[in-house]
């Protein structure tokens, strides 16, 4: 297995506060992705890294924020939580980009009240 | 826009049976296109990687296939088994972007 973590695996936080969810990877691979899994929706990009300080927007990017300041660690941080960004959140990396196999972290449940 | 569309969305067979699980796509100018398997409340796993120039990929009883030029791509599991029971998502990709479909969830009866 590709050796991604995900932090927190689980949290509850109230509407209004900032929530920050860590990826760490020890593959050294280029790419880095945050989606949200959602019923009836699937699987949809948030943001998305291509280098130390390299990011870009995904699909359903509105209410969220990435930083990678390092290759190893991809930061997504929702400014202020509301009920709509209550989701299962994935991160994942590739060597480089679509040429390559993409593999996936566990996954972070995030429940906003 | 690539849209990406998974039929059946849930199928459930006895043990033994072979499938196929359908993915069609609607930009062909694809890269590559990613088969992977979801088991409840886990993560994605990476079953099979089937490049652009390629028609085929096998790996143990699982074959998937791509035709890129009609936007089709087959998953064939031989011989199922209970523990194949999962959700299947299949991913076309550009440069950067992985595009998924919402997965036929599979169920598979002893």
């Amino acid at each position: 297995d590709a050796g991604i973590t995900q932090s927190p695996r689980h949290k509850v936080t109230e509407t209004g506060t900032p929530v920050t969810l860590r990826c760490h990877q020890t593959e050294n691979h280029r790419y880095m992705y945050w989606y949200r899994q959602d019923p009836g929706h699937g699987l949809r990009l948030i943001h998305y890294s291509y280098g130390v300080k390299d990011t870009d927007k995904g699909e359903v990017s509105d209410g969220y924020s990435v930083s990678r300041s390092k290759t190893e660690d991809f930061l997504l941080t929702l400014e202020s939580a509301t009920s709509s960004q209550t989701s299962v959140y994935f991160c994942a990396i590739s060597e480089g980009g679509g040429a390559y196999e993409q593999y996936f972290g566990p996954g972070t449940r995030l429940t906003v009240t | 826009k690539q849209e990406v569309t998974q039929i059946p969305a849930a199928l459930s067979v006895p043990e033994g049976e072979n499938l196929v699980l359908n993915c069609s796509f609607t930009d062909s100018a694809i890269y590559n296109l990613q088969w992977f398997r979801q088991d409840p409340g886990k993560g994605l796993t990476s079953l099979l990687l089937i490049q652009s120039s390629q028609r085929e990929q096998t790996s143990g009883r699982l074959n998937a296939s791509l035709d890129k030029s009609s936007g089709r791509s087959t998953l064939y599991i031989a011989a199922s088994q209970p523990g194949d029971s999962a959700t299947y998502l299949c991913a076309p990709t550009g440069t950067y972007k992985y595009i998924f479909g919402t997965g036929t969830r599979l169920k598979v009866l002893a």
